[in-house]
């Protein structure tokens, strides 16, 4: 399995963005695809995942509302989109996937997302 | 959420030297316990699974160990390209939740 995410982005506060996930060598609608972030000097941010064993997308508590993480099994391609942005949303995004949800071992090479 | 504790938040260390790092769950996650490598401009790189199943490809001299919420990962020999930052993440509970990330210097 490959992930590979689309290029960086500049927004202005209060817009959105929206970065996408091509998976290839495996089926989409077989892989658990989670979203993680790191702000400049910070740590690791777990965002949200959609697991395909039970259909259900989980969003993590703090990007309830704003964010949107959605799958086109016709091109193997997840899409996480980020609204309402602020400076703080200023970060890399990786998707990740592998074992399910229990491990993720298979990482994008992230996507800058600079809100200015 | 599930708190991930970990201990030290950075240490120094020099080559050749055994390294521990903890991390703690705030309610016993059984061994739902993963360990993440990050080097700068990198993406994470996954060490070990479930508490102490070595990933395909990385070092024996990486091990992990623990059960319920307290848990190590261990670098028998510090390598060079070791120096990192490294995090643990329980997938116990929904949401996913990471440590703060130990910092490994030189």
């Amino acid at each position: 399995v490959q992930l590979t995410q689309s290029g960086a982005e500049v927004r202005r506060p209060g817009a959105s963005v929206k970065v996408s996930c091509k998976v290839s060598g495996y089926s989409l609608a077989e892989l658990a695809i989670h979203w993680v972030r790191q702000a400049p000097g910070k740590g690791l941010d777990w965002m949200g995942a959609f697991d395909p064993e039970d259909g259900e997308r989980i969003y993590a508590q703090k990007f309830q509302g704003r964010v949107t993480m959605t799958e086109d099994t016709s091109t193997d391609t997840a899409y996480m989109e980020l609204s309402s942005l602020g400076s703080e949303d200023t970060a890399v995004y990786f998707c990740a996937t592998g074992g399910g949800t229990i491990y993720m071992d298979v990482w994008g090479a992230g996507t800058a997302v600079i809100v200015s | 959420d599930i708190q991930m504790t970990q201990s030290p938040s950075s240490l120094s260390a020099s080559v050749g030297d055994r390294v521990t790092i903890t991390c703690r769950a705030s309610q016993s996650i059984s061994t739902y316990l993963n360990w993440y490598q990050l080097k700068p401009g990198r993406a994470p790189k996954l060490l070990i699974y479930v508490a102490s199943t070595l990933q395909s490809g990385v070092p024996s001299r990486f091990s992990g160990g623990g059960s319920g919420t307290h848990f190590t990962l261990t670098i028998s020999s510090l390598q060079p390209e070791d120096f990192a930052t490294y995090y643990c993440q329980q997938s116990h509970t929904m949401p996913v939740t990471f440590g703060g990330g130990t910092r490994v210097d030189i």
